[in-house]
């Protein structure tokens, strides 16, 4: 089973509408993120959250909220969706072992907004 | 204001080479260093990290070189193989502040056959 996974994978929207991308992890992480890919312009950081109680803003916060509903479930929402909002959009989670810390990325989520 | 720059957005290599991808950052708060490669279709996966302690970090065929005072580091794949071809991006972060990983742009290898 994947450590990360995202809801859904793939979604069409229309300008105006709400939706929400869900992310789920297992690794018991307490950092959880969400980006969005864009073409030519890399992963580009829109929310992310230490704990539960803990949320922060990114780069590009601008038309997003998120919701840390528990440890392991991180939630992004475009409360009214448009068209340049149209991008791949990945969760993932952060901690450290060995020493080493390290991110995991979900499988991503590509949103289409008409 | 970019933090994370990696300035060759695509690369081509012949197979058995080496790869060498770069990546340059502006903030000295930034201590450690990640890796990440990328296929079509899917997440990102860890590669390979280095902290700022070090200059040097080795993982099989994957090497990550940091040179602190020129504020950049490289990463090499020798030798180079076809299924290496993907997006490969660099990120940093500041293990002492936030954990706010921040990325590059990524640069898309080819490995040629």
């Amino acid at each position: 089973d994947a450590d990360v996974t995202q809801t859904p994978r793939n979604r069409i929207t229309k300008t105006g509408k709400r939706i929400m991308l869900e992310c789920s992890q297992t690794k018991g992480h307490d950092r959880m993120y969400w980006y969005r890919q864009d073409p030519g312009l890399g992963l580009r950081l829109i929310y992310y959250s230490f704990d539960v109680k803990d949320i922060n803003k990114g780069e590009i916060s601008d038309g997003y909220s998120v919701s840390r509903q528990a440890q392991a479930k991180f939630s992004l929402s475009l409360e009214s969706a448009i068209p340049n909002q149209t991008a791949l959009y990945f969760c993932a989670t952060s901690g450290t072992s060995g020493g080493w810390e390290t991110q995991y990325f979900g499988p991503g989520t590509r949103l289409l907004v008409l | 204001d970019q933090q994370v720059k990696q300035n060759s957005p695509s690369l081509s290599v012949q197979e058995g080479r080496i790869s060498i991808l770069n990546c340059d950052y502006t903030n000295s708060m930034f201590d450690y260093f990640l890796w990440y490669k990328k296929y079509p279709a899917e997440g990102p996966t860890f590669l390979i990290s280095i902290s700022s302690i070090k200059d040097k970090n080795e993982d099989g065929r994957f090497t990550v070189f940091l040179n602190k005072s020129a504020k950049h580091l490289s990463l090499h794949i020798v030798p180079s193989q076809p299924g290496d071809s993907a997006v490969y991006f660099c990120a940093a972060i500041s293990t002492s502040g936030t954990y706010k990983y921040i990325f590059g742009t990524g640069t898309r290898l080819k490995v040629l056959a």
